[in-house]
């Protein structure tokens, strides 16, 4: 069964500072990668996916994450970080299992950007 | 109503009560799962339905019992409940858990859940 790593339970920064939110996963075998964020009292929403093609997948407010077959991992990054980025950041893994595609989340990692 | 929408937002009942959640997704997707979100831990996947039919269970406790009576609305059922039961349950779709693995969720803003 596949397994999604997030290392840092929480991570605090200072506004306009760089930021990495780490994720590994257990299985190399065919996977389909996600990072969802959620903000206070809010279901979680799709940042970015990586489904094929290049490795590196950026998202529509500068977050990018790189898609790292040999090491099993999906970091997150961003290079300059705003307080509305604020929320909880889950790393999702997609594998099939039997005819279906099913998604495991890691623990999630609270990102705190401090002004 | 956009999107996917649960009702209520908050609950709170007693260990011998019997109360139902409510998701309804407008999105014309084919597949609605359950989630529930404890304070650090994995969000973990509890039912899983694809076009109306279950098609995965993560061996969830016989007090938690969905229903799916179409392909926009899903149900949680919940009855005897335990302190520990309390968390937020989170209702979240899909175009379909079978098409090739890269469609996203949706979800909805969840429903908190408080077992006295």
């Amino acid at each position: 069964a596949q397994s999604v790593t997030q290392l840092d339970s929480q991570v605090p920064v200072f506004e306009e500072a760089p930021v990495e939110l780490r994720c590994n996963y257990s299985s190399s075998v065919s996977v389909y990668l996600f990072w969802y964020v959620q903000y206070p009292n809010q279901g979680l929403q799709l940042l970015l996916k990586y489904l094929s093609g290049s490795t590196l997948v950026e998202s529509i407010n500068g977050f990018e994450a790189e898609f790292n077959k040999s090491q099993t991992s999906f970091h997150l990054r961003k290079p300059s970080v705003h307080i509305s980025d604020t929320a909880e950041y889950f790393c999702a893994v997609s594998e099939r299992s039997g005819g279906s595609y099913i998604p495991t989340f890691g623990r999630g990692t609270s990102l705190i950007v401090h002004p | 109503e956009t999107g996917v929408t649960q009702t209520p937002r908050h609950l709170v009942m007693g260990m011998t009560n019997k109360k139902s959640l409510k998701c309804e997704q407008h999105l014309g997707h084919n597949a609605m799962y359950w989630y529930k979100q404890s304070a650090k831990k994995p969000l973990e996947l509890m039912f899983v339905y694809s076009l109306e039919e279950r098609v995965e269970n993560n061996s969830v406790p016989s007090r938690f019992s969905p229903e799916c009576p179409n392909s926009s609305h899903l149900f949680l059922h919940l009855h005897t409940l335990q302190p520990e039961d309390s968390a937020l349950y989170l209702c979240a779709s899909s175009q379909a858990p079978s098409a090739g693995g890269g469609d996203e969720q949706f979800f909805g803003p969840g429903t908190r859940l408080t077992v006295l």
